[in-house]
């Protein structure tokens, strides 16, 4: 069974790098059949989507992070990561990593099936 | 970017109870709309995708439907493990958009 592991430094100061590495076992990231993707919560809130990334190393970036973010895989170890530059308080959540899944026959309706726990990163000096 | 707009934002229901969440989306998504559970401290979990397609192991009592741009998650005779946050996702095109979320609380 594939599962997915974050991992990260727990706390990041204002105006540094943010980076989280997502663990892919049981499995190859290097599927045609599934992008990887980050989706982030802040305490108390809502899911909000971060970015997705295909084997090919296609990325696609939420218009509000765009500016600051990196998603890049390393298939050698069967990971994915995220970069988020110059954080700020609001950049705090929990982050996680998840496959998304096409489903379906003729046409794809892609899902996220499978996440990771999540890693709670809070921004503070 | 595609809004969704889900409702109620909160619910109170009893166990036994029908419960019905909507999810407006505000454009033509087709049917590429997912519903996921939240629990506290946990991960989502995909209940239904496609817009009313039962992700494997998921209880029947849960149930999805789409009318034009509504899409609505049903849950059959609510159970003690179905308190949760429910939140809609729309996979038609990116940015990829969540719901605010449906908080299913005790009665």
């Amino acid at each position: 069974q594939l599962q997915l592991q974050e991992s990260g430094p727990g706390l990041v100061k204002p105006s540094e790098t943010l980076s989280l590495i997502c663990t892919v076992s049981g499995g190859s990231i290097t599927s045609s059949k599934y992008y990887w993707g980050w989706i982030r919560q802040p305490p108390g809130k809502g899911l909000e989507w971060v970015g997705n990334i295909y084997y090919s190393g296609s990325t696609y970036y939420s218009p509000s992070l765009e500016s600051r973010l990196t998603i890049s895989l390393d298939t050698s170890k069967n990971l994915f990561s995220l970069k988020l530059n110059s954080v700020i308080a609001a950049d705090t959540a929990v982050y996680y990593c998840a496959r998304r899944r096409c489903s379906g026959g003729d046409w794809c309706f892609w899902n996220f099936d499978l996440w990771g726990r999540g890693t709670l990163v809070t921004v503070s000096s | 970017a595609i809004q969704l707009t889900q409702s109620p934002s909160s619910l109170s229901a009893s166990v036994g109870d029908r419960v019905t969440i909507s999810c407006r989306a505000s454009q033509d998504i087709r049917n590429d709309l997912g519903w996921y559970q939240q629990k506290p401290g946990k991960a989502p979990k995909l209940l239904i995708y496609a817009a009313s397609t039962l992700e494997s192991g998921v209880p029947l009592r849960f149930s999805g439907s789409r009318s034009g741009t509504d899409f609505t998650l049903t849950i059959s005779g609510l159970q003690s493990e179905d308190f949760a946050t429910y939140y809609c996702l729309q996979d038609y095109n990116y940015p990829q958009t969540f719901g605010q979320g449906t908080k299913v609380e005790i009665k």
